[in-house]
């Protein structure tokens, strides 16, 4: 019963094309991030919400728009996708508290040719 | 600008011996030091976190070492184990910032049988 799911787990695609990546959660946390981990394993975080309403919005362009639905889940969309979008992209939550430790998803591997 | 700086970038140990990676940051009021586990094709897992009231926190085979006034700490694993092979990050948070963690670029471990 996985904690936190995200789907798809490859998207290869074209530059220009637009995508969505979607992430659940049944851990009842109320706070859901959005991290990418680039060629070299550095991870950064995107976005973050709580209560569905934006809490975190680091420097990403504005070709990303994270929408959450409910608490339970949080989508990524990508217009005009650019090659150096290829990357992981993780989901994670967490009970939002600062030392509430992070759930991630096993992560999207997003190719783009 | 990196907040967090993790070395080394690779880690080659016999089975049986002693890891370590080592962390270093600059902002002060970072309170709360995470270390994440990563698998390939998984997203990371929290294996064991500290505050800056102690300088040492430890959980089975692995340690913190914790040093406030040279802004350093670092993960320790004994009787390292082919099963300890991944990559780790370090992470560190400020208190009222909501999860917002900056991670080290990460070491990529591997334990030799």
């Amino acid at each position: 019963d996985t904690a936190v799911s995200q789907t798809p787990k490859y998207l290869v695609t074209q530059m220009g094309n637009d995508k969505s990546i979607k992430c659940e959660q049944n851990l009842g946390h109320d706070t859901m991030y959005w991290y990418k981990q680039d060629s070299k394993k550095f991870l950064k975080i995107m976005f973050s919400y709580n209560n569905k309403e934006l809490i975190i919005n680091e420097t990403v362009p504005n070709r990303f728009s994270p929408k959450s639905p409910d608490k339970a889940h949080l989508n990524l969309h990508i217009n005009s996708l650019e090659l150096g979008d290829s990357a992981v992209y993780f989901c994670a939550s967490s009970g939002g508290r600062v030392d509430e430790k992070l759930f991630f998803g096993s992560g999207t591997q997003l190719s783009v040719l | 600008q990196q907040q967090v700086k993790q070395s080394p970038q690779s880690l080659i140990v016999q089975k049986g011996g002693i890891s370590i990676i080592n962390c270093a940051y600059e902002n002060t009021a970072f309170d709360y030091f995470p270390w994440y586990q990563q698998f390939p094709g998984k997203g990371p897992a929290l294996l064991i976190a500290i505050r800056p009231d102690v300088s040492e926190k430890k959980e089975g085979r692995f340690t913190i070492s914790f040093n406030k006034s040279a802004k350093q700490f670092s993960l320790h694993i004994m009787d390292s184990q082919p099963g300890d092979s991944a990559t780790y990050f370090c992470a560190a948070s400020k208190g009222y910032n909501f999860n917002k963690f900056y991670f080290g670029s990460g070491t990529k471990l591997n334990v030799k049988p």
